[in-house]
């Protein structure tokens, strides 16, 4: 069955740092890729779109990578700040119709 | 634009009570979504609409939940009857066209306590 692995620990670093977060996928071959941020008591916030036939893709300080063949999408934050702290997760889609897929998400914690 | 409007923001039912929750999606977004959130299963899609017509439920749990969109402005997921295990929070989600490059916007969610 499919299934969307992000790092189910909470990642804390300290500001200023890059943070990476991780997500892995099998048994699916996503026509595009998405990340989003969720706050607390929120709905999650759409972030950036990364499609197959694409293998990098910024937005100010955010940077997506996708690896169709390793099956992997990275998500990295530059110069990170304590508002960046949130829950973000990557949703997969594209062949299943308009199904939207998420994973469990990571906990992003940014310490000043 | 005011966003995707949900409500109530929270409902706290006794188990075997109707429960219905309600959407307002962004005007000019035809695709509309249905996810439930909790800390063990995460974020699961119930049922999405395209133009107002339901194309996949085939995440709805069971024949306790029904979803209709009467209108282009307007949808509502319901539950009857309510059971404990239906406890979450309901996420309404649109978007401008699905299978394409558009994320979805969602709203804040409906926390549903059934005891």
């Amino acid at each position: 069955s499919q299934k969307i692995e992000q790092n189910s620990e909470a990642l804390n670093i300290q500001e200023g740092k890059t943070a990476t977060l991780t997500c892995n996928y099998t048994n699916y071959s996503p026509a595009y890729l998405q990340w989003y941020r969720q706050d607390p008591g929120r709905g999650p916030v759409f972030l950036l779109l990364i499609r197959e036939n694409e293998k990098e893709k910024r937005k100010e300080r955010l940077k997506v990578t996708f690896d169709t063949t390793l099956k992997q999408s990275l998500f990295h934050i530059t110069a990170s700040q304590p508002a960046d702290s949130a829950t973000y997760l990557c949703a997969l889609g594209g062949n299943q119709g308009g199904k939207l897929i998420f994973g469990q998400g990571t906990e992003l914690s940014v310490k000043p | 634009d005011a966003g995707v409007i949900q409500s109530p923001r929270h409902e706290v039912t006794e188990m075997g009570q109707e429960v219905t929750l309600r959407c307002k999606p962004i005007s000019g977004h035809n695709s509309l979504f249905w996810y439930r959130q909790t800390m063990m299963r995460g974020l699961e899609l119930l049922i999405y609409f395209n133009n107002n017509v339901p194309i996949d439920d085939s995440g709805m749990p069971e024949d306790r939940f029904s979803a209709k969109m009467p209108n282009a402005s307007f949808s509502t997921l319901k539950i009857q009857p309510s059971e404990p295990r239906d406890s979450a929070v309901y996420f309404c989600a649109s978007s401008f066209r699905t299978g394409t490059n558009y994320g979805y916007t969602f709203g804040s969610g409906t926390r549903l306590t059934v005891v």
